[in-house]
């Protein structure tokens, strides 16, 4: 498996509290990924980033950010958590030399009550 | 935006019984990817597609990709109590640095 880790794994929390998701790679991969998967909607984009400090947004970014500050780590925060973020959210990552499959972490579960 | 549809959204089946999943885009797509996640996992890729009409295989699992580059399609022969899991479709336009994932079709099986 590609060396990717995110934590924490499981995550509970109170409304309005701020969250903050960790993913690590150790494949030096340009391009790294945020989703969220909840049931009938598939994998949902967040935020990716295509290098260092370069990040853009995807299908459903409003109430998260994200910072990338090396190559290794990608966070995604959620300042004032809602009950609709309640999620598994996946990070991934991309080697674009090699055909662009993604390589996804374990995810992580987060419920917000 | 690009959408990408995919039929059914669940399927139970027999154990030896096939099972077809598609997967349709509202744009062209420069490839299609398939993944595969088990329950209480994270999806694996399975396989790309590049080509018009291509049509790729993996033991019992056969890869199609349309004409068109706008749809595609699973297709498990016998299907196995390991084929449990959620299969999914992504794609992206030419050039593009993200992909959209269908919503996925969940398969289960009666052994």
């Amino acid at each position: 498996d590609a060396g990717i880790t995110q934590s924490p794994r499981h995550k509970v929390t109170e409304t309005g509290t701020p969250v903050t998701l960790r993913c690590h790679q150790t494949e030096n991969h340009r391009y790294m990924y945020w989703y969220r998967q909840d049931p009938g909607h598939g994998l949902r984009l967040i935020h990716y980033s295509y290098g260092v400090k370069d990040t853009d947004k995807g299908e459903v970014s409003d109430g998260y950010s994200v910072s990338r500050s090396k190559t290794e780590d990608f966070l995604l925060t959620l300042e004032s958590a809602t009950s609709s973020q309640t999620s598994v959210y996946f990070c991934a990552i991309r080697d674009s030399g090699r055909g662009g499959e993604l390589f996804f972490g374990e995810g992580s579960r987060l419920t917000v009550l | 935006g690009q959408q990408v549809m995919q039929i059914p959204q669940y399927q139970h089946v027999q154990e030896g019984e096939d099972f077809t999943t598609y997967c349709n885009s509202s744009t062209t797509l420069s490839n299609i990817q398939w993944y595969k996640q088990r329950p209480g996992g994270h999806p694996v890729f399975l396989i790309q597609l590049v080509k018009s009409g291509e049509v790729k295989k993996q033991k019992r699992l056969t890869f199609q990709f349309g004409e068109a580059k706008k749809n595609s399609s699973l297709h498990i022969t016998a299907t196995q109590t390991t084929d449990v899991g959620t299969y999914f479709c992504a794609g992206g336009p030419t050039g593009a640095q993200k992909l959209v994932f269908g919503q996925g079709t969940r398969l289960t099986i009666n052994p």
